[in-house]
């Protein structure tokens, strides 16, 4: 099946910096779908990105299907942006896989 | 609009008891669902999907078992729970084509077995 891998695992900012997350997958994919879990274990839809960029406020996300990888940015963080972030690409045998996330966490 | 609902959000139960996990679907028909196991904070595993009535796959060989007796409820259950099946249980939909389709989940239910 499809590996997902995701970087970093942990990132520590202050509000205000910006941030890239990235996500790597190991074969090609017929969608990439961003989530924020966020403190109450929510997971809320970020993008729902197969190919492109997309734009939605401070964050934005691109998507290099040839190149599988996707990657997320955050610009001037703020403490709500704190959370787990997760990639899932979907497609291949076992469907929707997903990362083991990225927890980031804005301090003021 | 599609909205999806899971119940209860949190629950306690003891070592032995039976496991009853409901999620239904609204505003939308032949809904793929899913659930997932979330256990030490991190990690989505998948546990079962469907993509149909009375149509179920695992993923995983566990204590645990689903059902899809109508088209958008989803339910997970076990006879006997264990330790280990404390975690945040999440059910998921998306369509109609499985692989094409934004997923999107309910708000999960933490359990606890003591």
């Amino acid at each position: 099946g499809i590996q997902v891998e995701q970087s970093p695992p942990d990132l520590i900012l202050q509000e205000g910096a910006n941030s890239t997350l990235r996500c790597n997958f190991s074969d090609s994919v017929n969608n990439l779908q961003w989530f924020h879990q966020n403190p109450w274990g929510q997971l809320i839809n970020l993008f729902y990105i197969p190919s492109g960029t997309k734009q939605n406020g401070r964050l934005s996300a691109t998507t290099v299907a040839t190149e599988r990888y996707s990657l997320l940015y955050i610009s001037s963080s703020q403490t709500t942006d704190s959370g787990v972030y997760f990639c899932t690409p979907g497609g291949g045998a076992d469907g929707l896989t997903f990362g083991k996330g990225t927890h980031l966490i804005i301090q003021p | 609009s599609q909205t999806i609902h899971q119940w209860p959000a949190t629950l306690v139960q003891p070592v032995g008891s039976p496991l009853s996990l409901e999620c239904t679907v609204e505003g939308t028909s032949n809904p793929n669902l899913y659930w997932y196991r979330q256990a030490a904070g991190r990690g989505l595993q998948l546990l079962f999907y469907s993509v149909g009535i009375g149509q179920i796959s695992s993923e995983v060989p566990q204590n645990l078992s689903a059902s899809r007796p109508q088209d958008r409820q989803f339910i997970l259950s076990s006879k006997k729970l264990l330790l280990s099946d404390s975690g945040f249980y999440l059910c998921a939909w998306n369509g109609p084509l499985r692989y094409n389709s934004p997923l999107h989940f309910g708000n999960g239910t933490r359990l606890t077995v003591t």
